[in-house]
């Protein structure tokens, strides 16, 4: 994988279900990786930044884990609530490009009541 | 805590015209500062970067350039616009912690509010 791949493109959930989707990248030369949420009319937020193979990393009711070797990361958002609806972005530092964030193109989250 | 300002938010102007967004950053010094840009149906695409005043990379070949005449302060501007500059322009600040100049690749964006920007 040379670049940074997010599925599926959207999804809908059902208030109180839970979820999760995905994140490929680049296996070799790893150094991090982002997750961002982002929300209609805001603008995008930080929720993580993962360096440790096996990390996983929770805030609230959003988690996410990390596979270094084999270059995916999951997000999960446990008991999904109408507020978590947003667009969800990952992002890797690319190595040979002087560590710039590539960005995929995000998983659309619509959580329905 | 440090604060990101961005304006203006919704801008509409003619393919030809002249463009200037600015972007300001406060309470922190000598950020790394990112343009970035969302077309429609595309994911974040990255314009420019500066880590530090008069010093910019540019990304991407296009119509824009970019400038950073103070420490905290970058502008995002355009000559004459083209119909395909439409999209929505995402300022972002980053924390500079190895002194080298280098982006640090643990290092979260903070990002601005955005502006949507129509050329017609």
């Amino acid at each position: 994988i040379l670049n940074v791949e997010q599925s599926p493109q959207s999804l809908h959930v059902q208030e109180g279900d839970s979820t999760n989707f995905t994140c490929s990248f680049p296996s070799s030369n790893f150094y991090a990786l982002h997750w961002y949420r982002w929300e209609t009319a805001k603008s995008p937020e930080a929720l993580f930044v993962m360096t440790l193979n096996g990390d996983e990393k929770k805030k609230g009711r959003i988690s996410a884990t990390l596979n270094t070797k084999e270059g995916y990361s999951y997000l999960y958002i446990k008991g999904s609530q109408p507020e978590d609806s947003a667009t969800y972005l990952c992002a890797f530092p690319l190595k040979a490009a002087g560590n710039k964030l590539t960005f995929g193109g995000g998983t659309r989250v619509l959580v329905k009541p | 805590s440090q604060t990101i300002h961005q304006w203006p938010a919704t801008l509409v102007q003619p393919v030809g015209s002249p463009l200037s967004l600015e972007c300001t950053v406060e309470g922190t010094s000598n950020p790394n500062l990112y343009w970035y840009r969302q077309a429609a149906g595309r994911g974040l695409q990255l314009l420019f970067y500066s880590v530090g005043i008069g010093q910019i990379s540019s990304e991407v070949p296009q119509n824009l350039s970019a400038s950073r005449p103070q420490d905290r302060q970058f502008i995002l501007s355009s000559k004459k616009l083209l119909l395909s500059d439409s999209g929505f322009y995402l300022c972002a600040w980053s924390v500079e912690r190895s002194g080298t100049g280098l982006l640090v690749p643990n290092s979260p964006l903070h990002f601005g509010n955005g502006t949507r920007l129509t050329v017609t």
